[in-house]
């Protein structure tokens, strides 16, 4: 596709419950970002992928969540038993090695 | 990479042009300084980046200071379109340097 795509847009999960929210970058684009925003806040980095390289996981608020990516193509990002503290628009971005992030419009995640 | 420092506010009238300032003053030789904006409820949108020289794109300028210290983003005609958090963020160059994001500058733009 033209831009990034994220999915589900809109997603209310219950405390406790695991979600999983998917990321699909430009192709061809060998960096991918995820970042947490709450409300009114402002992003907050989670992880970064660089191509073949070792994740940079440093932004990772506890071991509940955890993210993947195969090769330079989809990522998927896991929060394992939510709590309400995780509510939040997750947003994911991708780029050219070096080069400008382009962003999805983010999944809005409920926890109930 | 350097942290930068922005005011967390400002206006500007419509038509006018919105110059918003970013410090960086521990920022090194090789780290680029770059300006997103996030208009509300949307994702962050690339405006400009540079590294010594001023740049000029479709949508800004960016005027770099000759120490480097500090930088002003310039929108030359605000629009109420405008009217969202600018962030200024000093990033190392080649690929595996994350984006690491500020408060920002939530500028409005009023009629």
């Amino acid at each position: 596709g033209a831009g990034v795509s994220q999915s589900p847009s809109n997603k209310v999960t219950e405390k406790g419950k695991d979600v999983e929210l998917r990321c699909d970058p430009i192709s061809g684009h060998t960096a991918l970002y995820w970042y947490r925003q709450r409300l009114g806040q402002g992003l907050e980095f989670l992880i970064y992928f660089q191509g073949n390289s070792a994740p940079d996981k440093s932004g990772l608020p506890s071991d509940r969540f955890s993210a993947e990516r195969t090769g330079e193509s989809v990522s998927t990002l896991t929060i394992q038993r939510t709590q309400q503290e995780d509510s939040a628009v997750y947003l994911c971005a991708s780029s050219l090695y070096g080069a400008e992030a382009f962003f999805g419009q983010g999944t809005r995640l409920t926890v109930v | 990479d350097a942290k930068t420092t922005q005011p967390p506010s400002m206006d500007c009238a419509e038509g006018r042009a919105a110059n918003l300032p970013c410090n960086h003053s521990t920022i090194s030789g090789n780290e680029y300084v770059y300006w997103y904006r996030q208009i509300h409820s949307q994702g962050p949108q690339y405006i400009i980046h540079g590294l010594k020289n001023n740049e000029t794109n479709e949508m800004a300028s960016l005027i770099i200071t000759e120490d480097r210290k500090s930088s002003t983003l310039i929108l030359p005609h605000a629009t109420l379109r405008d009217t969202a958090v600018y962030y200024c963020i000093s990033r190392g160059s080649g690929g595996y340097n994350k984006l690491i994001f500020g408060a920002g500058t939530r500028l409005a733009v009023h009629p």
